[in-house]
């Protein structure tokens, strides 16, 4: 049983690259977010899709870009990173009902480190 | 806009105590509020939810209950074992799906055998 998977668990970056956060989930769920997890911040939504080939901004979209071409798929894009960006990254989906019923299933995070 | 608060921040108990973690919002407009457990290096796992219309929720030892006129819900552990040391987070549902969510900071909750 996958659920939610993302790819890379880890990750160290220099100010300037770029890379991209990848999560996959196998259970054909509509939604699927972003969150960032950072000390004493709580979470917060960076951007999220209600299906194939839309995206919507979260609370703090600044800095990052995202992609859902395939269903299944929900890309994460940093184009130039910053400290700032240091941080666990979560995805997370959930079914159309979801909205009404609350459910909701993360994957286990990615820690990113922009040094 | 919506803000969560959990208290305390961290609890240490013995073993078998039964323990209260509070969680306070400042829009009573909610359609639910969610309590999620958290394990080091792990994500998110739903524990229990309660939508607006309920008071209470219940799973095995743990009983969430809901006062949206107050703003407050509070998660009871009954008879705590060391395997329900984590954090626990508290998420406000303010616009029927996860976009709508507003999380708490959570509590670090650890149990001493």
């Amino acid at each position: 049983n996958a659920g939610v998977t993302q790819t890379p668990k880890f990750r160290v970056l220099k100010t300037g690259q770029s890379m991209t956060l990848l999560c996959a989930q196998d259970m054909n769920h509509e939604y699927m977010y972003w969150y960032r997890q950072d000390p004493g911040m709580g979470l917060r939504l960076i951007h999220y899709s209600v299906g194939e080939g839309t995206t919507a901004k979260g609370e703090v979209p600044d800095g990052y870009n995202v992609s859902r071409l395939k269903k299944q798929n929900f890309l994460l894009g940093l184009e130039s990173a910053a400290p700032s960006q240091t941080s666990v990254y979560f995805c997370a989906s959930s079914p159309i009902w979801g909205r009404y019923t609350g459910e909701l299933f993360f994957g286990e995070g990615s820690r990113l480190t922009v040094l | 806009k919506q803000e969560v608060t959990q208290i305390p921040a961290a609890l240490s108990v013995p073993e078998g105590e039964n323990l209260v973690l509070n969680c306070s919002f400042t829009d009573s407009a909610i359609y639910n509020l969610q309590w999620f457990r958290q394990d080091p290096g792990k994500g998110l796992t739903s524990l229990l939810l309660i939508q607006s219309s309920q008071r209470e929720q219940t799973s095995g030892r743990l009983n969430a209950s809901l006062d949206k006129s107050s703003g407050r819900s509070t998660l009871y552990i009954a008879a705590s074992q060391p395997g329900d040391s984590a954090t626990y987070l508290c998420a406000v549902g303010s616009g029927g799906g996860a976009d709508g969510l507003t999380f708490g900071k959570g509590t670090h909750l650890i149990i001493q055998p």
